[in-house]
């Protein structure tokens, strides 16, 4: 069955410095791999996603992804966080074949440090 | 862009009341979806519609059902509202080119006192 950890429920980190989310998924095959971020009293906004191809994705507010077979992780990275990122950021998987079996892992509030 | 347009933000409902929560999407998505999302339990899906008139329950359906009469509308309705409903809604849709990448509305904020 499919399944995706974020095993960090809460990070802070300091205006400025550099940023990594982890994620890890569980899914037999190849994957379609998202993350999502959500300010406080939102919806869920896409940050970026990766289908197939280069295993570095980019994405919008300038964070990439890295998806690593090997480590079953798409880890969400930025080189220098704002303020304006903290928000809650979700890390999702699904089946090529079914759009409704988009599993969400549990998600990563980020605070910022002035 | 895809829009994904919930018509409401933010309700209060009594107890026993019947509510309906409306979502619109402008993008041809075959596929609607209705969560609810609760502090430390992430995501939940509801239900999901793959085209209209089709429907399918999601994780946690019981005391909700779901209406698309047109393909794109997605309608949430509580028959009996009771207080453990009190929770954010979020619809969402996918598919056409967009493929499996599913859009979110901004989510409807529902209070049952």
């Amino acid at each position: 069955a499919q399944s995706v950890t974020q095993p960090d429920i809460h990070i802070t980190v300091s205006e400025g410095a550099s940023l990594e989310l982890r994620c890890n998924y569980s899914y037999g095959a190849t994957p379609y791999l998202f993350w999502y971020v959500q300010s406080p009293g939102q919806g869920l906004q896409l940050l970026l996603k990766y289908f197939s191809g280069d295993t570095l994705v980019q994405g919008i507010k300038g964070f990439e992804a890295e998806f690593k077979r090997s480590q079953s992780s798409f880890n969400l990275r930025k080189p220098s966080v704002h303020w304006s990122d903290a928000a809650e950021y979700f890390c999702a998987v699904a089946r090529y074949s079914s759009a409704s079996k988009i599993i969400f892992g549990s998600g990563t509030r980020l605070s910022i440090r002035p | 862009d895809v829009k994904v347009t919930q018509s409401s933000r933010y309700l209060v409902k009594r107890t026993g009341e019947k509510v309906f929560l409306e979502c619109v999407q402008d993008m041809d998505h075959e596929n609607m979806f209705w969560y609810r999302q609760d502090p430390g339990l992430g995501l939940r899906l509801i239900y999901f519609s793959y085209d209209v008139k089709m429907k399918e329950k999601g994780d946690i359906p019981e005391g909700y059902s779901v209406s698309r009469e047109k393909k794109e509308r997605f309608s949430l309705i509580l028959e009996s509202a009771s207080t453990n409903q009190t929770s954010m809604y979020l619809c969402a849709s996918s598919g056409g080119s967009s493929g499996n990448t599913i859009y979110f509305g901004e989510g409807s904020w529902l209070t049952v006192v």
